[in-house]
């Protein structure tokens, strides 16, 4: 079993729909969370951390379930521009801070 | 700009060439990391340092691979004798004061 699970996708959605992306996360210990972004070719880029609040930036709110170990995103009014692969990922921290990501996500956004 | 310069950004090899990249974090932060990510997959784990000291090395580095932080400031990651399964994507990391971890644009490598 992966140690973060993601539907992979693709989502393919038109401009201004809501998406909701789902990750579930199987060690228990782990203490960090964040949505990270990834285009084409590129590098993963930080699009938010999770809190067990839940935290907003924008038009995108994450969510954290210690509980059920899950963890969600939702892009509301999508835009061409989000089309991506997002990667749901986690760390146990504890002094360094090693990533433990998920396969992905991939969204389309059509016009 | 997330302050990680990679080098080089594309490496073409035959397999069982040796292959070293390097990773600059433009500037000083205690801990940078290397990830490798394949195809379809996400970026994986691989080795870390604290300063100069490489402190965890995942199972996935292999005896051909081989990765050096001298004066803890740039990196290198050096593979030998490459094989084709060693095409990917390397990624070299910093984090600064958060949790949070900054990727450079990484080394694409791939093996004939």
């Amino acid at each position: 079993r992966k140690e973060v699970e993601q539907d992979p996708g693709p989502f393919n959605v038109p401009e201004g729909a809501t998406v909701a992306f789902n990750c579930t996360y199987s060690n228990s210990a782990s203490q960090s969370f964040f949505w990270y972004r990834q285009d084409c070719r590129k590098e993963p880029k930080l699009l938010m951390s999770v809190y067990s609040s839940g935290n907003e930036d924008g038009r995108f709110t994450a969510q954290l379930n210690r509980a059920s170990q899950y963890i969600s995103l939702l892009i509301r009014d999508s835009k061409l521009s989000d089309s991506a692969t997002y990667l749901c990922v986690v760390s146990l921290s504890g002094g360094y801070n090693k990533l433990i990501f998920g396969a992905g996500t991939r969204l389309a956004v059509h016009p | 700009d997330t302050g990680v310069s990679q080098n080089p950004r594309h490496k073409i090899t035959k397999r069982g060439q040796n292959v070293t990249f390097r990773c600059d974090p433009i500037s000083e932060h205690n801990r940078l990391y290397w990830y490798r990510q394949t195809l379809g997959q996400g970026p994986e784990f691989l080795t870390y340092f604290q300063n100069e000291a490489q402190l965890e090395k995942s199972r996935l580095l292999s005896d051909r691979f081989s990765a050096e932080r001298p004066k803890g400031s740039f990196s290198t990651l050096e593979i030998q004798r490459t094989e084709q399964g060693d095409s990917a994507m390397y990624l070299c990391a910093k984090d600064r004061l958060t949790d949070t971890q900054y990727f450079g644009p990484g080394t694409r490598l791939t093996v004939l």
